[in-house]
């Protein structure tokens, strides 16, 4: 199987960044990507990387891609209280259709 | 635009009673449709995943199966729930691209007592 892992809380302040840290195993993954859930719903896209990139930048985020490590990172710059939430990353694999999600990490921003 | 429905919203079913969570998508036809389970504390767990009607792909061996009967409805069942089977029961959809952004549904909470 494909093993994505994340830590599973981070706390920070209002106005800080945060960095959010996932390893994965497959060599094989295509895309990467992280995703936003708030209490109570659905899960929502934010970014994502394609797996022959080491970063990409999207206004507060940036996402960083050791290939090598097989490590990915998400950073919020400047993080609000809206963005406490549960992030997760999941990757893709050869097959497009098949999805791997890591078990998310619960960001809490302390105003 | 597309939209994509989940119902019940919550359920709380006994042990051992059938089980029947109906997920669908509007406004796009032929999409990949996916089934994932979020256990309390857990990730997401891909449960079944579909890429056209009648076309299912089981992602772990469980109680639950699924069924696609129409293009864009797709369906988790289980004839018997264990306790086991409580947990956050997500529905996604994805156009069949290379970038593959899955659009997930509102979610049913199921509780089994």
């Amino acid at each position: 199987g494909e093993d994505v892992e994340q830590s599973l809380f981070l706390s920070v302040r209002e106005g800080d960044s945060s960095v959010i840290n996932c390893t994965y195993t497959d060599s094989s993954s295509t895309y990467l990507y992280w995703y936003k859930q708030e209490p109570g719903a659905g899960l929502q896209l934010l970014t994502y990387i394609f797996s022959n990139m080491d970063m990409k930048q999207d206004q507060r985020l940036t996402v960083l891609l050791n290939k090598k490590d097989k490590h990915l990172s998400l950073r919020i710059a400047d993080t609000q209280t809206g963005d406490s939430a549960i992030y997760f990353c999941a990757e893709s694999l050869y097959n497009f259709n098949k999805f791997y999600f890591g078990s998310g990490t619960k960001l809490n921003v302390k105003p | 635009s597309q939209t994509i429905h989940q119902w019940p919203a919550t359920l709380v079913q006994p042990v051992g009673s059938p089980l029947s969570l109906e997920c669908t998508v509007e406004g796009t036809s032929n999409p990949n449709l996916y089934w994932y389970r979020q256990a309390a504390g857990r990730g997401l767990q891909l449960l079944f995943y579909s890429v056209g009607i009648g076309q299912i792909s089981s992602e772990v061996p469980q109680n639950l199966s699924a069924s696609r009967p129409q293009d864009r409805q797709f369906i988790l069942s289980s004839k018997k729930l264990l306790l086991s089977d409580s947990g956050f029961y997500l529905c996604a959809w994805s156009r069949d691209r290379e970038v593959n952004e899955q659009f997930f549904g509102p979610g049913t909470r199921l509780t089994v007592l």
